[in-house]
């Protein structure tokens, strides 16, 4: 089975400075790994995926994340923050099937000006 | 290309009436998937559906009920409604083939309050 925690619900950083928002996952095969952004009233969005190569995933928006098999994280960074990234966040994992896709609780992004 | 669509955006439902919501999938995409999103929390899979079959489960009772048509838009359907069945419940298509692993695009959803 697997499963997603995001550690932090909340986090809170200044404009231009770095963003890390914490994801852990639990999983008995290779995952399959997605960052979500959700805007208020909003559907989810995709940010980028791992699924196989290289573990530096680049996404939109100037986000990234690190696949770390040793760790069992998919923490996602930005160098520099900006107003516009206020939302929540959400990270997912699928098993190899495809056929279940589980989110973590959502960590909510307050950008300071 | 137009993206997920979900009607209606808002619906109010009265404890143990049944429920109907729709989705029009993304054009090109053969998968479909539903998400429930109570206040706070992050998405619950509901299911999915691939070639007009549900090929995965999460844990939902059976009164959570689903279709995929030719066209790859879908229903959930949800019987005897109960107070905690108030969310927003999203669906998502992928071109996936019957899996996840391109992950998903996502409509605005629907905001179900039961009463």
């Amino acid at each position: 089975a697997q499963s997603v925690t995001q550690l932090g619900s909340h986090v809170s950083v200044s404009e231009g400075a770095l963003v890390l928002l914490r994801c852990n996952y639990s999983s008995s095969v290779p995952p399959y790994l997605f960052w979500y952004v959700q805007y208020p009233n909003q559907g989810l969005q995709l940010l980028l995926k791992y699924t196989t190569g290289a573990t530096l995933v680049k996404g939109i928006n100037g986000f990234e994340a690190e696949f770390k098999k040793s760790e069992t994280s998919f923490h996602l960074t930005k160098p520099s923050a900006h107003m516009s990234d206020a939302a929540e966040y959400f990270c997912a994992v699928s098993d190899n099937t495809g056929n279940q896709f589980y989110f973590g609780t959502g960590t909510s992004l307050t950008v300071i000006p | 290309e137009t993206g997920v669509t979900q009607s209606p955006t808002h619906l109010i439902k009265t404890r143990g009436q049944q429920v109907t919501l729709r989705c029009s999938s993304q054009s090109g995409h053969n998968t479909v998937s539903w998400y429930q999103q109570a206040l706070g929390q992050g998405p619950q899979f509901i299911f999915q559906y691939y070639r007009e079959e549900e090929n995965g489960r999460g844990n939902f009772p059976p009164r959570f009920s689903g279709l995929q048509f030719p066209n790859y838009s879908s229903e959930l359907n949800v019987n005897a409604l109960e107070l905690d069945d108030s969310a927003l419940y999203l669906c998502a298509s992928s071109p996936g083939g019957g899996t996840s692993n391109y992950g998903y695009t996502f409509g605005s959803g629907t905001r179900l309050t039961v009463v």
